[in-house]
This record gives C-alpha cells, sequence and structure tokens, in this order.
C-alpha cells in the first residue's frame, strides 16, 4: 500500500476550461512528481517539486503549472484545457532516503 | 540523459508458458531500474526494482528480471503466466529514488488460455 492519494479519481471537462487535481504523498515524503499517461503510452514526466518550489521540468508548456503546500501536499493546475490533455494523470511521492517513487491511482481526465 | 526502449509492443502468451519482456536502457550515469504493472484502468504497481548487488531480482507475482550492464538490459521473466497476468508492463530508468522516472512505452502482455 503506497499512501499515495489523488483525487479526484475521474474528470470530464469542456475544452478551454481549467482543471485542478490534487496529490497527498506519503507521510515522510518531501518530493512530488507528476506524470501524464496518455492512452497506449507510458508515463511522461510534467514537472516535480520538492519542499514548495519546482526542482524540474518535462516538455510541458507554461499552462501545466503546479504547486506543492507545506504538509507536501500538490496540486496540478492546467489552463486552457486541449482534447490532447485527455490522459491519466499520476502523482508520485519520494524521500532522500528511500529506494523509489511511490505512485498514486491517478487522475482519468477527459477533455471533451 | 536516461532512455528506456521496449522492444516488443504486444505479446501473446499461452497460459501456463513462460514469458520473457525485453527492456533496454541507455544512460551516462548508474540508475536505478523498475518493472511496474498497471492493469486496466488502474495506476502503477511496483513488480520489482534493481538497486545494486545481485543481478538477478525476484518481484512479486513470480515475476524476475536480469539486470545486465554490457548489454544495458533488464528484461523480465516469468516460468509460468496465469490469465490474471494480463497487463501493460513498463520498464523505467532514474538516477536516484527522487529523481524523475523515465518509462519505456510499454508492452501489452496478453495471456491467452
Amino acid at each position: 500500500e503506497t499512501g499515495v492519494t489523488q483525487s479526484p479519481t475521474h474528470l470530464i471537462k469542456t475544452r478551454g476550461q481549467q482543471v485542478t487535481l490534487r496529490c497527498s504523498s506519503q507521510s515522510g515524503h518531501n518530493t512530488v512528481s507528476w506524470y501524464q499517461q496518455a492512452l497506449g503510452q507510458g508515463p511522461q514526466f510534467i514537472f516535480q517539486y520538492y519542499r514548495e518550489e519546482e526542482n524540474g521540468r518535462g516538455n510541458f508548456p507554461p499552462r501545466f503549472s503546479g504547486l506543492q503546500f507545506p504538509n507536501y501536499s500538490s496540486e496540478l493546475n492546467v489552463n486552457a484545457l486541449e482534447l490532447d490533455d485527455s490522459a491519466l494523470y499520476l502523482c508520485a511521492s519520494a524521500s532522500g532516503g528511500g529506494t523509489e517513487a511511490f505512485f498514486g491511482q491517478g487522475t482519468r481526465l477527459t477533455v471533451v | 540523459a536516461q532512455s528506456v526502449t521496449q522492444l516488443d509492443s504486444q505479446v501473446p502468451v499461452f497460459e501456463e508458458a513462460p514469458v520473457e519482456l525485453r527492456c533496454n536502457y541507455s544512460s551516462s550515469v548508474s540508475v536505478y531500474l523498475f518493472w511496474y504493472v498497471q492493469y486496466p484502468n488502474q495506476g502503477l504497481q511496483l513488480l520489482l526494482k534493481y538497486l545494486s548487488g545481485s543481478t538477478l531480482v525476484k518481484g512479486i507475482n513470480g515475476f524476475e528480471a536480469e539486470f545486465n550492464k554490457s548489454q544495458t538490459s533488464f528484461h523480465l521473466r516469468k516460468p509460468s503466466v496465469h490469465i490474471s497476468d494480463t497487463a501493460e508492463y513498463f520498464c523505467a530508468v532514474t538516477k536516484t529514488s527522487y529523481d524523475k522516472v523515465i518509462f519505456g512505452p510499454g508492452t501489452s502482455l496478453s495471456v491467452i488460455p
């Protein structure tokens, strides 16, 4: 059991809208990463937060943004939604003393 | 930069037969290697990991993988598959436990009764 929880589990939005996805990291983990998994593909790294600061970013446009809070929970915000943003969004948390990141069950976003 | 290649996008195999899912990686530094399984409409579950030490790694559900540094490979094997093993399998690499994870494109394993 990973201890990483994401909400909501499913979401339907209209093109052009904005969306916020939430992630509660495993206890003691100070690093949170977000991934986008399009249908039939492997997860792609969006960005990472460490102690409330962005600490690395993948090849995603600025309309993908995030926050990390003092309790190390995190949000992923996507503005001006496009049809291609439809995907499973995965959150993962980790700590420097661990051996791997732990993934949540994901949020399935559908943009219509 | 790291990258991961999974040579087979789809692997059909009969129940109780052995299976090997292939994974090759590219990296200029030492890495940690992982295999994840994803069942339909679910998140990722860690099958096994290689950090250092013994090159043969055993995981959950009877799976094992062998790290081969000279061939930069980390192939996943199971001697006898079950219907319940039908899923998507992802090979992944990272530099440290808290660094970004680079995933391969996935291999869809279909177990035929």
